[in-house]
């Protein structure tokens, strides 16, 4: 079953606006909260990640936002460019194991 | 640092044939490396985990006789697809844990395109 869900499938922001993407688990195991950034034709690249000892995690436009006791977290890209436009994976792991992704978010911020 | 690549990044091959794709870690030693497929517009789906020395662990569902994955050596590993069929289609993509990572993040291979006539 599908251990991380995501949400939403796609969305369109204007440029200069913030796209919000969420993830919720269910496995309390899971100790590491990547995002991943792929665009057509290429691998996923390692956007921004986070550990649940902290609540938010900030790296230039994108932030993190986490939640141990809902078991949510949330990616927030701000002032976002036509460059952000992509597909978005949130996934979570707990030490040792794979990578359990989402089912993607497709990102287009229109100028 | 970080660097994975894969080879070849595309390759079309005739039915039955065989294929083999290689993941490297370019700058750093991987304890482990991942195989993941990938279906048009759909997330990735893990085919099968493996270490150094040791025989890869595939997911439920996986062939391990279609897909042969070797992980030789600390920056290589290989999956061969064999006598591959036009279902066989798709992006595969490699991940490899670094040895010093302290959080076992993964990093991504840029992807190989597999089209079977």
């Amino acid at each position: 079953q599908q251990q991380v869900k995501q949400s939403p499938q796609s969305l369109i922001v204007q440029k200069g606006g913030i796209s919000i993407i969420n993830c919720a688990y269910e496995n309390t195991a899971f100790d590491y909260f990547p995002w991943y950034q792929q665009f057509p034709g290429k691998g996923p690249a390692l956007l921004i990640a986070i550990r649940p000892d902290v609540s938010e995690k900030k790296e230039g436009r994108f932030t993190i936002s986490f939640n141990k006791s809902a078991k949510q977290f949330s990616l927030h890209i701000m002032d976002s460019q036509p460059g952000d436009s992509a597909t978005y994976f949130c996934a979570a792991k707990n030490s040792g194991y794979a990578l359990n992704f989402g089912k993607g978010t497709s990102l287009l911020v229109t100028p | 640092g970080a660097v994975v690549s894969q080879h070849p990044s595309w390759v079309i091959c005739k039915s039955g044939t065989s294929v083999k794709i290689e993941c490297r870690s370019l700058d750093f030693q991987a304890t482990t490396m991942f195989w993941y497929r990938q279906f048009p517009k759909q997330s990735l789906m893990l085919m099968a985990t493996s270490n150094e020395g040791s025989k890869a662990t595939y997911e439920q569902g996986v062939e391990k006789d279609k897909f042969l994955i070797n992980h030789a050596s600390l920056t290589l590993s290989t999956l061969t697809v064999t006598s591959a069929h036009p279902e066989d289609s798709s992006f595969y993509i490699c991940s490899a844990t670094a040895l010093k990572s302290s959080y076992n993040e993964q990093f991504f291979g840029p992807g190989t395109r597999l089209t079977v006539l």
